[in-house]
Order: structure tokens, then sequence, then C-alpha cells
């Protein structure tokens, strides 16, 4: 079955940029979806189909996917942004999730 | 306003059953698949499954496969995840999410339900 990889943790301080990798076997053939999950509430999906922001998500979320990584990059990092963030795709039709990456503001 | 709202917490024994529900309102239920989503204490996201309401298609996680069943009544907007003999490992949140076409994002996700296992 289709792994995906990521970091545990990814530390930024506010106003800078950080990117949160996905890594898998030939990742950038396939679609990659991005989830934040903040501590008691449901998973909001931050970007879909690579780079693709769903209404309501800033500008400052934005997604690429090439070769055996996707990365999901927030600039201009605010303290509202510390979640865990999960890269996922469809492996055909089944759903697999990355371990999760958790994203502290210093 | 497009929402999917989950059932209550459930507190059950090893070897009981239970049925959580997930109901769609504010678009057009049959027009988009639900999946089941477990995330267990201090774990991430694992699929689990997930169903078309327009002809009750489901697929598996091969993890899942046997041990939970998915289902769904059209005719209230809601999709039903079910266990015929919990386990203390069962022990989890459960989200359900919407998404339009098998490739597609989970666009909506409940709220979850989270469901305690313990003798």
């Amino acid at each position: 079955s289709y792994v995906l990889t990521q970091p545990p943790s990814v530390s930024v301080a506010p106003g800078k940029t950080a990117r949160i990798t996905c890594g898998g076997d030939k990742i950038g053939s396939r679609n990659v979806h991005w989830y934040q999950r903040k501590p008691g509430q449901a998973p909001l999906l931050v970007m879909s189909y690579d780079n693709h922001r769903p209404s309501g998500i800033p500008e400052r979320f934005s997604g690429s996917n090439s070769g055996n990584a996707a990365t999901l990059t927030i600039s201009r990092v605010e303290a509202g942004d510390e979640a865990d963030y999960y890269c996922q795709l469809w492996d055909p039709a089944n759903g697999v999730f990355g371990g999760g990456t958790k994203l502290t503001v210093l | 306003e497009v929402q999917v709202v989950q059932s209550g917490a459930e507190v059950k024994k090893p070897g009981e059953s239970l049925r959580i529900s997930c109901q769609g309102s504010g678009y057009s239920f049959t027009d988009y698949w639900i999946s089941w989503v477990r995330q267990m204490p201090g774990k991430g996201l694992e699929w689990m499954g997930r169903i078309d309401p327009r002809d009750t298609y489901t697929n598996y996680s091969p993890s899942f496969q046997g041990h939970v069943s998915i289902s769904i009544d059209t005719s209230i907007s809601t999709a039903y995840l079910q266990w015929s003999s919990l386990r203390a490992s069962d022990t989890a949140v459960y989200y359900c999410a919407r998404q339009r076409g098998g490739l597609d994002a989970l666009d909506i996700w409940g709220q979850g339900t989270t469901v305690t296992v313990s003798s």
C-alpha cells in the first residue's frame, strides 16, 4: 500500500515561512490534499489538488507537488496557524493520510 | 449552510454493538460520497472507508474491512458507521466527511464522535 511520509514537527517564528513536506513514491503524479487540525476541532481542508485553495483559506497558504514530494507552504506564519497538518491522497480507491506534522509557532 | 453533523459521544463495553451517524444538510446529499476517518488518542488520521449515496457502493481500507460496516439512509440524508463487536482498541474519535468524486478532497467534515470502549 502507498505510504506518505511527513516530518513529525516543524517550528517557525511568527512572520516567517513554514514548509511542510509530504513524501511518497512519484507523488508528483498524484493529486494531494492537505488538512489542518487544531485541538478540539474537526479537520479543515486547506489545500486541494496540490495547489487549490478552498474558499476562505488565506492566500498565505500555497501548495506544490513534484517528483517525490508535495509541499504545503504557509507564508507570514501567524500564531493561529499552529496545528497539525496532514497530507492525503487516493490510492486509487483507498484513502491514505500522512502521519501528520505538528506546526509550532515559536 | 452546508454541514455534516454527527451523533454524540458513546461509552460502550467490549463486545457490544454500536452505530454512529452523520447527517448532511444544506446540499444535495446524494451528490457527495461520505468517508469515515478514525483518530485514536494521540495518533494521526486514518481513512476507514466510504460510501456512494447514489448506489450505496462502499469500499473499505484493508485495515478496517470486516470489522466495521458503512451504510446510508438517503431518505434522511444520513450515513452510518457500525460495529457488531467493539474492542477496547476502537476507542477513538470518528469523523465523517463528504467528497464530490472519487479523487476529490474531503471538503466538509463533521465535528467528530468520541467512542470510548472500556470494561
